[in-house]
């Protein structure tokens, strides 16, 4: 079976500052692991995803997440926020079907 | 353009009156799906269809139904409708994870549904 749990519902940071959105998941296979960004008012789009190869991807709008298998981890990190990052983050495990996290909201204050 | 498109977009209905979403894509998607969204919950799968005339369900089918008689239509459809169904909808596709593929979701972009 497979399972993500997003930690912290809400994150608020700076701008400029680092950015730490946290995901970990379970599987019974070897996982694929996403990142979706959602804005308000619209659908999920793909920052990026890892499948086989480098554990360290990288995605669009500065973003990229390392998969730690050891530690079942797969957080999405940037080196400083801009006010556009401002949305709702769901980290998603596919194993035979999509499974995805509550949601994590980034607020980047001025 | 390659999308997703759900319609409408915004509905509001009473308990009990049937009403229908529809879903498209372009793309030529084998997979196809219906997900909820509801605060605290994140994304819950309603439904999905691997190909036409092949669907099933997932974690939260109850209440709805859906049909695949075309690959790029997924209708889904409240037979009757209640206030525990009010929540936003997204319909995604994606090709099936084999050779290059790597099976990620395109979604459209939302029905916002309030059941009185």
């Amino acid at each position: 079976a497979q399972s993500v749990t997003q930690l912290g519902s809400h994150v608020s940071v700076s701008e400029g500052a680092l950015v730490l959105l946290r995901c970990n998941y379970s599987s019974s296979v070897p996982p694929y692991l996403f990142w979706y960004v959602q804005y308000p008012n619209q659908g999920l789009q793909l920052l990026l995803k890892y499948t086989t190869g480098a554990t360290l991807v990288k995605g669009i709008n500065g973003f990229e997440a390392e998969f730690k298998k050891s530690e079942t981890s797969f957080h999405l990190t940037k080196p400083s926020a801009h006010m556009s990052d401002a949305a709702e983050y769901f980290c998603a495990v596919f194993g035979w079907q999509f499974y995805f996290g509550t949601g994590t909201s980034l607020t980047v204050i001025p | 353009e390659a999308q997703v498109t759900q319609n409408p977009r915004y509905l509001i209905t009473v308990t009990g009156k049937k009403l229908t979403v529809t879903c498209s894509q372009n793309m030529n998607h084998e997979y196809m799906s219906w997900y909820r969204q509801d605060p605290g919950l994140g994304l819950r799968q309603i439904y999905y269809s691997m190909n036409v005339e092949v669907t099933d369900k997932g974690d939260v089918p109850e209440g709805y139904k859906v049909s695949r008689k075309e690959k790029r239509n997924f209708p889904l459809i409240l037979e009757s409708p209640s206030p525990n169904q009010t929540s936003l909808y997204f319909c995604a596709s994606s090709l099936p994870q084999r050779g290059s593929n790597t099976g990620e979701l395109f979604f459209g972009e939302g029905s916002r549904l309030t059941v009185l």
